[in-house]
């Protein structure tokens, strides 16, 4: 089984200062990444993902991700934030053995708030 | 619609009280998920649909919990006899394939906000 540890609950942040927001996983076999952004009162996003190919991944907003297979880390950065970055981020997993039944494992959740 | 949808937004419920969650997901999508999301936490697997299909219903917390997709569509969780330890957020998700390999997203509704007094 998999399960994502995100070791951060809460991460305040400067505003245009950069931030990395932590998250590793534990599978006993190869994984596809993503992280998911929860703005309030909405619904989950997708931010950006990793399925294969290049180990650093970039998304949306001008976030981007780098997966270290050695470390089994996937964390997310971003150089400059924005108040508009304020919202809960969530990494999650899905085991390559699981084709087909592709259910994603969430890690509890890092509240990013952007200090003004 | 363009996204998936979920209604109610918020119910209360009086403990005991059974309850109906439902689910639009986006048209086409074969995949269709239930999460429940706990104040504090992320969201938990309950069950995964392929077309009319339930595939996987693992994480059901109890066989209070039932959810159907009779026509591949449109989905219903119910839970009956709510506690207290139901309250949470139900979020739906859908997908376009039934392989990991095509897109790798979820796309999620807004959830429904449960409140069991």
């Amino acid at each position: 089984a998999q399960s994502v540890t995100q070791l951060d609950s809460q991460v305040p942040v400067f505003e245009e200062a950069p931030v990395e927001l932590r998250c590793n996983y534990s599978s006993s076999v190869s994984v596809y990444l993503f992280w998911y952004v929860q703005y309030p009162n909405q619904g989950l996003q997708l931010l950006l993902k990793y399925l294969s190919g290049s180990t650093l991944v970039k998304g949306i907003n001008g976030f981007e991700a780098e997966f270290n297979k050695s470390q089994t880390s996937f964390h997310l950065r971003k150089p400059s934030v924005h108040i508009s970055d304020t919202a809960e981020y969530f990494c999650a997993v899905i085991s390559i053995s699981n084709f087909g039944n592709e259910k994603l494992t969430f890690g509890t959740g890092t509240r990013l708030t952007i200090i003004p | 619609g363009a996204g998936v949808s979920q209604s109610p937004r918020y119910k209360v419920a009086k403990r005991g009280q059974d309850v109906a969650l439902r689910c639009d997901p986006i048209s086409g999508h074969v995949s269709l998920f239930w999460y429940q999301q706990a104040l504090g936490q992320g969201p938990e697997f309950l069950t995964y649909f392929q077309n009319e299909a339930q595939l996987d219903k693992s994480g059901l917390p109890s066989d209070r919990f039932f959810a159907e997709r009779p026509e591949g569509s449109v989905s219903t969780l119910k839970i009956q006899r709510t506690q207290q330890e139901d309250s949470a957020v139900y979020l739906c998700a859908s997908s376009l394939g039934v392989a990991v390999e095509y897109t790798g997203e979820l796309f999620f509704g807004e959830g429904s906000r449960l409140t069991v007094l």
